[in-house]
């Protein structure tokens, strides 16, 4: 069973500091990546997806991406109570048109 | 806009009782997914469709049915054989790969058992 796994948290920074999720993933097959953020009783929504190996940056979201070590994470920095929500990883199953997702980490932002 | 267009929003279904969930798109999308969440838990695939009038199971796929005759429309029906269906369930559309594309989700449907 392909599986990505990510630390359910919750993950507790104070305002301003970087935030750090991380996720791995089993499917070595994977070659593409995303980063879903989701509100306590709401759908999720799309922040940042990555293909390559390194980072990607796009304004406070930096994700990052290490395909030896089957390993995804995002750094969210200057962190905001706004980011306070659950983080869902997903890698896309080699081969077919499937995201495995994984259950989420909860981040906690405090003031 | 375009979008993802789930309905409704609060669903009740009685025992042994059908419901069918509406799910509409207008991004000209190619694929279509259905997910159900439950509290605290990750999502999980039911059914998704990658061209019309083709569709494939996911994980979870008893106890529920889906059609898709148009591009735009994949409504997702729960039977009364499915007997735990409280939970949120959530559409989503992405265009084709590769690479693999995101997924973008509609608001989602709660459904609960009266």
């Amino acid at each position: 069973q392909k599986e990505v796994e990510q630390n359910s948290g919750p993950l507790s920074v104070p305002e301003g500091a970087i935030a750090s999720l991380n996720c791995t993933y089993s499917d070595r097959g994977s070659q593409s990546f995303f980063w879903y953020r989701q509100y306590s009783g709401k759908s999720p929504e799309l922040i940042m997806f990555i293909y390559s190996n390194g980072d990607k940056e796009d304004g406070r979201f930096t994700a990052q991406l290490n395909k030896a070590s089957q390993y995804v994470s995002l750094l969210i920095r200057d962190s905001q109570p706004s980011d306070s929500a659950t983080y869902l990883c997903a890698a896309a199953e080699y081969n077919t048109d499937k995201l495995i997702f994984g259950t989420g980490t909860r981040l906690q932002v405090f003031p | 806009d375009g979008g993802i267009t789930q309905s409704p929003k609060y669903l009740f279904r009685k025992e042994g009782q059908n419901v069918t969930l509406s799910c509409e798109q207008n991004l000209n999308h190619d694929a279509m997914y259905w997910y159900r969440q439950d509290p605290g838990q990750g999502l999980r695939l039911i059914y998704y469709s990658q061209i019309v009038n083709d569709f494939q199971k996911g994980d979870i796929a008893e106890g529920y049915s889906v059609s898709r005759e148009k591009k735009e429309s994949f409504p997702l029906t729960v039977t009364s054989a499915q007997k735990n269906p409280t939970a949120f369930y959530l559409c989503a559309s992405s265009i084709g790969g590769p690479p693999k594309q995101p997924q973008h989700f509609g608001d989602g449907t709660r459904l609960s058992i009266l």
